[in-house]
């Protein structure tokens, strides 16, 4: 499979709770991004990885959420203690490349709804 | 820092109609332009890019001009179709050394028969 794969695509929670996502990038890539998109914007930068290395952190990322990425493969976001304002669609995003250049590929995304 | 400010929506057209979705941005530097597309249902595809001045980026009947003097990208169309409807987003990625990329916040198309 060539493409970014995240699971789970919806996930529903109480507040409170821990939530994690997984997401499988392109294989071949060094490189991982995870973004979020609230209803009616555009998506935010969260966070970026370099293999194994988390390498800036937005500042939308608060103490409760940490990402990480083990051996430089696949990466998980948990986000602890959940509230409504995380509701979003949480992407995942690799570099690949179109007409020569460098772009981000996007994941179908995972959906949290915090009740 | 970076910013994408883009029409807002939603923009409405029947089929066959020219579509034009405006997009200014503020970058230092020389970045990157590409506008991506979300299907109803689907994640974000790259329907587009320019990465220099006065480039052209074009797919699917779309295209857009990279603007500098402008700071501009808009995105036209001469044709729309119903399978056209969706939200578009145009965005920019610096050249500082990883492809991080500001999004505008989308403009949603819909096209009636």
């Amino acid at each position: 499979d060539t493409g970014v794969s995240q699971n789970p695509r919806h996930k529903i929670t109480k507040r409170g709770q821990n939530v994690t996502f997984r997401c499988d990038p392109i294989s071949e890539h060094n490189r991982l991004y995870w973004y979020r998109q609230t209803l009616g914007q555009g998506p935010e930068f969260l966070t970026y990885f370099q293999n194994e290395a988390q390498l800036e952190k937005s500042r939308l990322l608060s103490d409760r959420f940490s990402a990480e990425r083990p051996k430089g493969s696949f990466s998980t976001l948990e986000i602890q203690r959940t509230e409504q304002g995380d509701s979003a669609m949480y992407l995942c995003a690799s570099p690949t490349s179109f007409s020569g250049a460098n772009v981000l590929t996007f994941g179908a995304g995972s959906r949290l709804t915090v009740l | 820092g970076n910013s994408v400010t883009q029409m807002e929506g939603p923009v409405t057209l029947s089929e066959e109609a020219f579509l034009t979705i405006n997009c200014t941005y503020t970058a230092t530097g020389y970045p990157s332009l590409f506008w991506y597309v979300q299907y109803p249902g689907e994640g974000l595809q790259l329907l587009l890019k320019a990465t220099k001045a006065d480039d052209k980026g074009s797919n699917k009947g779309f295209e857009a001009t990279y603007r500098k003097e402008t700071t501009s990208f808009h995105l036209e169309k001469g044709s729309v179709q119903v399978s056209d409807s969706a939200v578009y987003f145009c965005a920019l990625s610096d050249h500082g050394g990883y492809q991080k990329v500001t999004f505008g916040t989308g403009t949603k198309l819909q096209v009636i028969p």
